[in-house]
């Protein structure tokens, strides 16, 4: 069965320090894959997207992200994180073709001063 | 461009009573629109994907009865959670698609529900 794995449950960076949250997916040729950010009393915003092409993609708000197929991981990352990147954040992946999407179990980020 | 609305944004009602809880997009036509559920601290479960003029279709071990999905229109989708009880108190997300914009979905702000 299709399955979306993010290993950190909480991550605590601090304030002007990168940042690397995994994500790991199993079974499908070529995933369509999204990162997600939840912040407190906001809607899930799209981040960045991977369906094909280049493996290293570029989003909002500073962030990438790489897909790796060897190793069936879609990490997301940001050089330099801003307090204002503290929320939660779900990796994803397309089910259907309706838009029907799979999350992991998110990841949690606290940024220190 | 493609925002979703929900309405309310939290609610609270007695065990034993029914609430709605309306999702809509603003800006475009959503033929699908699809529910989720998140409990704190936890991921977004799907509960229903809602066809505008077609009955809604369940994941499984989503009760259909309690949860009543209405897609009437193609900017509106209802969730109507009825006979609720503590237990479905959570947190409930919709979503949906454009489609010129491609795959990704664009989402509600999201509706707190609490059972008393």
């Amino acid at each position: 069965a299709q399955s979306v794995t993010q290993p950190d449950i909480h991550i605590t960076v601090s304030e002007g320090a990168s940042l690397e949250l995994r994500c790991n997916y199993s079974y499908g040729a070529t995933p369509y894959l999204f990162w997600y950010v939840q912040s407190p009393g906001q809607g899930l915003q799209l981040l960045l997207k991977y369906f094909s092409g280049d493996t290293l993609v570029q989003g909002i708000k500073g962030f990438e992200a790489e897909f790796k197929r060897s190793q069936s991981s879609f990490n997301l990352r940001k050089p330099s994180v801003h307090w204002s990147d503290a929320a939660e954040y779900f990796c994803s992946r397309l089910t259907d073709s309706w838009g029907k999407l799979q999350f992991g179990a998110g990841t949690q980020v606290v940024v220190t001063p | 461009g493609a925002v979703v609305s929900q309405h309310p944004s939290w609610v609270i009602c007695k065990s034993g009573t029914s609430v709605k809880i309306e999702c809509r997009s603003l800006d475009f036509q959503a033929t699908t629109m699809f529910w989720y559920r998140q409990f704190p601290k936890q991921s977004l479960m799907l509960m229903a994907t809602s066809n505008e003029g077609s009955k809604a279709t369940y994941e499984q071990g989503v009760e259909k009865d309690k949860f009543l999905i209405n897609h009437a229109s193609l900017t509106l989708s209802t969730l109507t959670v009825t006979s609720a009880h503590p237990e479905d108190s959570s947190f409930y997300i919709c979503s949906s698609n454009p489609w010129v914009t491609g795959y990704e979905q664009y989402f509600g702000p999201g509706t707190r529900l609490t059972v008393t």
